[in-house]
């Protein structure tokens, strides 16, 4: 059965950086697209970034953009968030998510991890 | 800030109907699938409606999806208390190149 476990939450200092992981069983990895999501507390979902199956093409929120990197490791089946210059507003719990389509994005996210908790305080 | 608008909360009674509206604009409900999404707290999203009204396996058929221009409608029938729950609708946003969600819905069973 698919499987999404993510990593690599914790409390950090506003400006510093953190990276969060996602492994990934139970499918074929390098053929879906992968995003994350996250829920800053009492607010609704935020998407937050994608990248392709292949790791050629990343799309980002405006949120984020410039200060957040995705990466995937197919050989290992893991996602990677590379989260820099982390502010208050970035504290949310953190899901990865699977693609529905082969080697497609933009559809529907059929599968989802429990989700790791980044808390940026001082 | 949520490009899809949904409304705040509704509620019926247990065994009554609840529909939740989405609205957004041509660059993403217009042009591409919805999808919705119930949540939860504490608990990873499940998808619940894709392509605008198909249901993965193992989805009652109590819930149902449509989609009319740029907008979208989630159908729950036959309400039960397991259905409290937040429900987002999702799709890409084609001019952001993004994903976007609803601003979120609580459902109330009363």
């Amino acid at each position: 059965q698919v499987q999404l476990v993510e990593s690599g939450g914790g409390v950090v200092q506003p400006g510093r950086s953190l990276r969060l992981s996602c492994a990934a069983s139970g499918f074929t990895f390098r053929s879906y697209a992968m995003h994350w999501v996250r829920q800053a507390p009492g607010k609704g979902l935020e998407w937050v970034a994608i990248i392709s199956y292949d790791g050629t093409k990343k799309y980002y929120a405006d949120s984020v953009k410039g200060r957040f990197t995705f990466s995937r490791d197919n050989s290992k089946n893991t996602l990677f968030l590379q989260m820099n210059s982390l502010r208050a507003d970035d504290t949310a719990v953190y899901y990865c998510a699977k693609e529905m389509l082969r080697y497609s994005y933009g559809s529907s996210f059929d599968f989802w991890g429990q989700g790791t908790l980044v808390t940026v305080a001082s | 800030q949520s490009v899809l608008t949904q409304p705040p909360s509704v509620s019926a009674a247990p065994g009554q109907k609840v529909t939740i509206s989405c609205s957004g604009s041509s660059s993403n409900i217009g042009n591409n699938y919805i999808s919705w999404y119930q949540h939860l707290p504490g608990t990873a999203p499940k998808l619940l409606i894709y392509d605008n009204n198909k249901r993965p396996s193992g989805i009652p058929d109590r819930f149902s999806g449509s989609k009319s221009g740029t907008s979208a409608t989630l159908g729950i029938t036959g309400l039960q208390t397991g259905d409290e729950a937040d429900y987002y609708c999702g799709t890409w946003d084609s001019s952001l190149s993004a994903g976007v969600f609803g601003t979120g819905t609580k459902v109330t069973v009363l």
